[in-house]
């Protein structure tokens, strides 16, 4: 089946500190998602990536859609203590058609020190 | 926008009872519908997903089923409970294949 990897699993940062994280998949994408999950309670959609090359940003939160469509890359820049939470990439695995299953990364932990 | 709703937030339940946890969406209509399961605080495993109203698509073989008696209802049920059915279950909702996915605040089950 489809695997996403993403890195790093976790990351302990400093307020103020710029922080990036990746995903990689072994087949193509047509869709690269970026969700945030606070504790006891769902992800939460932070942006959404439909073109290879597209570069997205969503106020301090910039993410690429890789050229390949098989990586994309999410930064933080100048992180707040409110960052905090795990962080995964999602995107249907693109089958010849088959493209229902929505596959997501193992996440990253942010914490993000004041 | 998509609103889904999932309930009871928490449960506790004892070895060998049964479930059954409820979703449902508003804002859309035909949507994709799946179940996840996330164990430990990281990592989703996608269970179930539905197409559309009977159809469902199982993942990993395990104690639980599906079912989707209605386009805008999901349910996830289980005969017999185990203690490592426990973890959070996130429904998720989808306008079409290629669109984002939309969450439900999640149910915590605990088997006891």
């Amino acid at each position: 089946g489809q695997q996403l990897n993403q890195s790093p699993q976790s990351m302990f940062i400093q307020e103020g500190e710029d922080v990036s994280m990746n995903c990689t998949s072994s087949s193509i994408f047509n869709t690269w998602l970026w969700y945030k999950q606070e504790p006891g309670e769902g992800p939460v959609l932070l942006i959404a990536l439909y073109k290879a090359g597209e570069l997205t940003s969503n106020g301090r939160l910039t993410a690429q859609f890789g050229i390949t469509r098989k990586d994309s890359f999410l930064n933080i820049s100048a992180s707040i203590p409110s960052d905090v939470g795990i962080y995964f990439c999602a995107g249907p695995w693109d089958s010849g058609g088959s493209n229902y299953k929505l596959t997501f990364g193992k996440g990253t932990l942010l914490t993000v020190n004041p | 926008s998509q609103t889904i709703h999932q309930w009871p937030a928490t449960l506790v339940q004892p070895v060998g009872s049964p479930l059954s946890l409820e979703c449902t969406v508003e804002g859309t209509s035909n949507p994709n519908l799946y179940w996840y399961r996330q164990a430990a605080g990281r990592g989703l495993q996608l269970l179930f997903y539905s197409v559309g109203i009977g159809q469902i698509s199982s993942e990993v073989p395990q104690n639980l089923s599906a079912s989707r008696p209605q386009d805008r209802q999901f349910i996830l049920s289980s005969k017999k409970l185990l203690l490592s059915d426990s973890g959070f279950y996130l429904c998720a909702s989808r306008r079409s294949m290629n669109t984002e996915a939309f969450f439900g605040q999640g149910t915590r089950l605990t088997v006891v």
